[in-house]
């Protein structure tokens, strides 16, 4: 089936310094990668879509420039979380979609600690 | 009215019970049906997908569609501890649109 691979799994940062967390599909190729965060016992939350080659469209009440993403290429999707705080720690998880009809795949998700 | 309504549970049962899950939905343009099984921290792992009204079967896992009563079901035969976990439902429109998740129920198998 479908892989999506999640990096890295965990994460603890200071607060004020940027983290990366990267999405790849490892078998096909992913015209539209979604980012989700979830809190704990939360269904998940959609922050932003991301497609190849655009600028992602973030959903009301996220902040673009707090969360950056970037779909370089049709199997990596990158969420930078910038001048992270506490309030950011939580479970980021992304998924991807090869086109069409195709379900949703999702990654083993990142848990992001704030210090 | 949302979306999607799911029962958050939790809900238990012991070993070996048949276990119904279900969801429904309000916008009838919704074709497509997933289920995924989401571990305590770990990402959503897709169960059953499906499109059509009628019985999805994948060993132990049922789907189920009813487009007309906009109602979907997931049965668990011979309930396993391994299968507690949360069960979300997700439904999508068709193309790269989001898809829209129920809250998730949460399964507790007892031995």
């Amino acid at each position: 089936g479908a892989v999506v691979s999640q990096h890295p799994s965990r994460v603890i940062c200071k607060s004020g310094t940027s983290v990366k967390i990267e999405c790849r599909s490892l078998d096909f190729q992913a015209t539209t990668m979604f980012w989700y965060r979830q809190f704990p016992k939360k269904s998940l939350m959609l922050m932003a879509t991301s497609n190849e080659g655009s600028k992602a469209t973030y959903e009301q009440g996220v902040e673009k420039d707090k969360f950056l993403i970037n779909h370089a290429s049709l199997t990596l999707s990158t969420l930078t979380v910038t001048s992270a705080h506490p309030e950011d720690s939580s479970f980021y998880i992304c998924s991807a979609i090869q086109g069409g009809d195709s379900p949703l795949h999702f990654g083993n998700g990142t848990r992001l600690t704030v210090t | 009215q949302k979306e999607v309504e799911q029962d958050p549970g939790p809900l238990s049962v012991p070993e070996g019970a048949i276990v119904s899950l279900n969801c429904t939905y309000s916008n009838s343009a919704f074709q497509y049906f997933m289920w995924y099984r989401q571990y305590s921290r770990k990402g959503p792992e897709l169960l059953m997908y499906t499109y059509s009204s009628g019985n999805k079967e994948d060993g132990r896992f049922t789907a189920q569609v009813d487009k007309s009563s906009k109602y979907i079901s997931l049965f668990i035969r011979d309930s396993q501890p391994s299968d507690s976990a949360t069960y979300l439902c997700a439904i999508f429109n068709s193309g790269n649109t989001p898809l829209v998740f129920g809250k998730g129920t949460r399964l507790s198998v007892i031995a």
